[in-house]
């Protein structure tokens, strides 16, 4: 149980484009969905912590208007990456929790940005 | 805010010993602490967890001992195999589930060598 799916795995685009990432809970409902961001040999930066219907809650220096969250239902969130550059390049990773229960990771996307 | 250290960032062990893992909190009001194993290309995934009301848990190869006066906690693999190769995360939070954030900590990159 507890499976958190998230799509695409791997997206390579050119600078400017817009990146929309999904994640979803597959066996479980989300009461909150978390996005961070991690470099290379790096730890997981929390970038926003998404309830369902509500609107994100950003952390500092996150700029929200760059990292559009939606999250529509208790089974899924999607991260917007809008207008991406070079520097947005790195590996986003989505957590899914239901009630009490532990985070439960997915499996990430590798977002290249040439 | 939490601040969550961890030690060693490397590890090198020979098959069929035992790795330690170590990690310091700062915020006192922290009560659950879990370990992610994250391999490469891959997102975290919970090993072990456990909470401020217990001194200890155990998990087949894998413990974890809790020491809240001291403020610190450690992952134990025992009879180490290849397979266990990966970077180990430890992580703080108030509380499991819920809105509750995890800080990481930088995590640790262990090798098991045949």
């Amino acid at each position: 149980g507890a499976v958190v799916s998230q799509h695409p795995s791997r997206v390579i685009c050119k600078s400017g484009t817009s990146v929309k990432i999904e994640c979803r809970s597959l066996d479980f409902q989300a009461t909150t969905m978390f996005w961070y961001r991690q470099f290379p040999k790096q730890s997981l930066m929390l970038m926003a912590t998404s309830n369902e219907g509500s609107k994100a809650t950003y952390e500092q220096g996150v700029e929200k208007d760059k990292f559009l969250i939606n999250h529509a239902s208790l089974t899924l969130s999607t991260l917007t990456v809008a207008s991406a550059h070079p520097e947005d390049s790195s590996f986003y990773i989505c957590s899914a929790v239901q009630g009490n229960q532990p985070q439960h990771f997915g499996d990430g996307t590798r977002l290249s940005i040439l | 805010g939490e601040n969550v250290e961890q030690h060693p960032s490397t590890l090198s062990v020979q098959e069929g010993d035992s790795a330690v893992i170590k990690c310091t909190y700062s915020d006192s009001a922290s009560n659950y602490f879990p370990w992610y194993k994250q391999e490469l290309g891959k997102g975290p995934q919970l090993i072990i967890d456990i909470r401020s009301n217990v001194g200890e848990k155990k998990d087949q190869r894998i413990a974890v001992t809790l020491n809240k006066t001291a403020k610190h906690f450690s992952l134990h693999i025992t009879e180490t195999q290849p397979e266990d190769s990966a970077v180990y995360f430890c992580a703080a939070s108030l509380s499991a589930g819920g809105g509750n954030k995890l800080t990481f900590g930088t995590g640790t990159q262990l090798k098991v060598e045949l």
